[in-house]
């Protein structure tokens, strides 16, 4: 499979717990997103990468979230001292270098629930 | 990014054209007009786009007005497969992170 892949699917932690989830992008596209959706409303924007850089953040990313890009292959989306408020579900989307018309292909997310 | 106003929820039959209208009547000169659908628990997937000639792939057609002020995605012959949140998203193509941003969508059900 060649497409966006996110691990887990599915995470289940408790309040106060620390995350992390992984997105691997389509290989050779440098430009990779994080969203966050939650029930029933569209996905909202979080972070974006230019290769291994941080070029926006989004309000919504608030200091106990943190994102990194090692060597602009695979992402990491980390959570801290997680919120009941933090489920969700959290998307990653690449899209193919220098194009700028080019869409934005997703992964299948990982559904973040807070207990 | 222009904000778009999409109908909350719409049904069409199984065979029959299904048409989602979209207004986006602030869109500026260098925004494009991308059409995404999102099936239940799976991540948003691309359908087409366009700036202001009519559009057609193999999954649809994108229509635009002539003012760029609406648009109108096709799906010629729906399946129950096409069931899915359609989101209507005006997207600049300037240097920066180009995010989406999504509205609320429109339901599309197909009903057999």
């Amino acid at each position: 499979d060649t497409g966006v892949s996110q691990d887990p699917r599915h995470k289940i932690t408790k309040r106060g717990q620390n995350v992390t989830f992984r997105c691997d992008p389509i290989s050779e596209h440098n430009r990779l997103y994080w969203y966050r959706q939650t029930l029933g409303q569209g996905p909202e924007f979080l972070t974006y990468f230019q290769n291994e850089a941080q070029l926006e953040k989004s309000r919504l990313l608030s200091d106990r979230f943190s994102a990194e890009r090692p060597k602009g292959s695979f992402s990491t989306l980390e959570i801290q001292r997680t919120e009941q408020g933090d489920s969700a579900m959290y998307l990653c989307a690449s899209r193919h270098r220098g194009d700028l018309y080019s869409e934005a292909f997703f992964g299948q997310g990982t559904r973040l629930t807070v207990v | 990014d222009a904000k778009t106003t999409q109908p909350t929820s719409m049904d069409c039959a199984e065979g029959r054209a299904a048409n989602l209208p979209c207004n986006h009547s602030t869109i500026s000169g260098n925004e494009y007009v991308y059409w995404y659908r999102q099936i239940h628990s799976q991540g948003p997937q691309y359908i087409i786009h366009g700036l202001k000639n009519n559009e057609t792939n193999e999954m649809a057609s994108l229509i635009i007005t002539e003012d760029r002020k609406s648009s109108t995605l096709i799906l010629p012959h729906a399946t129950l497969r096409d069931t899915a949140v359609y989101y209507c998203i005006v997207r600049t193509i300037i240097q920066g992170a180009q995010k989406l941003v999504f509205g609320q969508g429109t339901r599309l059900t197909i009903n057999p």
